[in-house]
């Protein structure tokens, strides 16, 4: 596995919710309570918004929540803003001797 | 401020060699693990290779193992990425990340904004 799988595609109304799942394995996802998700605005660099399943770092917007369930971890986001259109990533430390960081296939977020 | 700059990206052929530069500044460099993280153009993002605080661990994802050598110059705040025997595959914005947890391959809590490596005869 290269990747770990997410939709390529959410989309909301503006002060909906939507959730993006992040489906791995025990090897990942499932195994360690290390799950991220990073958001990226086209043209820019990925920015931190959640960390260890839950957290949140400094200046990040609650809006934000992580969470996780066997294999497969998500992010909702409510309260659904027009800043939100932008690319999701999760990540997840992994056992892999392979991988360095290992990354989520990346979910476009479309506010409608 | 947290804040990582880097340089060194360009045009290259296939076959040939770039050097990528980060400079660090806004917290202490030597307490971190560092990064080097791609992301091909309209692909998601890949960890290419990370360094331990002291330089005395590295780890390199498969496909750029033997290639490329990544380091840090803690007297100088700055990480390289040594990128030789280049190919069309390698071409991508490269950003120099921090992580954010003690170990490694945990988390990136701060990214710089990038420079692209275009591998092209």
């Amino acid at each position: 596995q290269s990747a770990l799988t997410q939709p390529a595609s959410v989309s909301g109304s503006p002060g909906q919710s939507i959730t993006i799942s992040c489906t791995g394995t025990s090897s990942d996802v499932g195994g360690y309570n290390y799950v991220s998700w990073y958001q990226q605005h086209p043209g820019k660099a990925p920015k931190l918004i959640i960390f260890d399943v839950s957290n949140w770092p400094s200046g990040v917007s609650n809006r934000f929540s992580g969470s996780k369930s066997g294999n497969t971890a998500s992010l909702t986001i409510s309260g659904l803003q027009a800043e939100d259109e932008a690319d999701y990533y999760c990540g997840s430390y992994t056992s892999s001797s392979s991988l360095v960081y290992f990354f989520g296939t990346g979910t476009k977020v479309t506010v409608l | 401020e947290v804040k990582l700059v880097e340089s060194g990206g360009g045009l290259v052929q296939p076959g040939g060699s770039l050097r990528l530069s980060c400079r660090i500044s806004g917290f202490t460099f030597s307490s971190y693990w560092m990064s080097w993280v791609r992301q091909a153009p309209g692909k998601g993002l890949e960890g290419v290779a990370n360094i331990r605080q002291d330089g005395s661990q590295k780890k390199y994802v498969d496909s750029v193992k033997g290639r490329f050598t990544i380091s840090r110059d803690n007297t100088k705040n700055t990480l390289s990425l040594q990128m030789n025997s280049l190919r069309a595959e390698d071409t991508a914005v490269y950003y120099c990340a921090r992580e954010g947890s003690d170990g490694s391959g945990y988390y990136v809590d701060f990214w710089g904004q990038g420079t692209l490596v275009t591998v092209s005869s």
